[in-house]
């Protein structure tokens, strides 16, 4: 069974700070991974990281694929409380079957708290 | 362009009762997934539509189940509601090449009483 795990699962910072999360997974036949956000109800789209693209940024947010260690981290420098969220982590690989079936795979999230 | 949206964004149930959750894909896409967030848990899959087909299941039982209609809307159900199906099920869709983020919806919150 595809496995995702996030590290650490709450956070507590202060504006200004730098912040890694860490997200580690076991899965077979590995096709991407995404970070999202998820503030109130609905994630949103952070990256998507791939065997061809391992590195992203946007702004203060950053993440990076390891292959070889099966993990990613998302950084985010200089902190501010609007970054306060859950970070959730999501692997998709190919189901056994093979074909179109794929299956996408949440880690349980870091609560990220940034206090002013 | 709209997003994915949700309906009923809340609603309360009594154990035993039956609910059907609803969600309409973004305009061209033909995958929706549902997941189950429950307090603590993470994102669980449940169910992934395409082209009007399940293609796959998370590890729920049977009275977890859907359909997806010609238009690619999609409908949850759950039969014999137990205390705790109480969660956060969020929808989310993407394009028809199967590729890339997905979009979720703002989900619908059940509390099973």
């Amino acid at each position: 069974e595809d496995k995702v795990v996030q590290s650490p699962l709450s956070l507590v910072v202060h504006e200004g700070d730098t912040v890694t999360l860490n997200c580690s997974y076991e899965v077979t036949n590995f096709r991407s991974l995404l970070w999202y956000k998820q503030e109130k109800k609905a994630p949103t789209f952070l990256f998507m990281l791939t065997s061809s693209g391992i590195e992203k940024k946007s702004g203060r947010l950053s993440s990076i694929l390891d292959k070889k260690e099966l993990s990613s981290i998302l950084n985010i420098t200089a902190t501010q409380t609007g970054d306060s969220a859950i970070y959730l982590c999501a692997v998709e690989a190919r189901g056994n079957s093979g074909g179109s079936n794929y299956k996408l795979t949440f880690g349980k999230g870091t609560l990220l708290t940034v206090n002013p | 362009e709209a997003g994915v949206t949700q309906s009923p964004t809340h609603l309360i149930k009594t154990r035993g009762q039956q609910v059907t959750l609803r969600c309409s894909p973004i305009s061209g896409h033909t995958s929706v997934y549902w997941y189950q967030q429950a307090l603590g848990l993470g994102l669980q899959f449940l169910l992934w539509y395409d082209e009007g087909e399940e293609r796959n299941r998370g590890n729920f039982p049977p009275r977890f189940s859907g359909r997806q209609f010609p238009n690619y809307s999609s409908e949850l159900n759950v039969n014999a509601l137990e205390l705790e199906d109480s969660a956060l099920y969020l929808c989310a869709s993407r394009d028809r090449a199967n590729t890339g983020e997905l979009f979720f919806g703002e989900g619908s919150r059940l509390t099973v009483l």
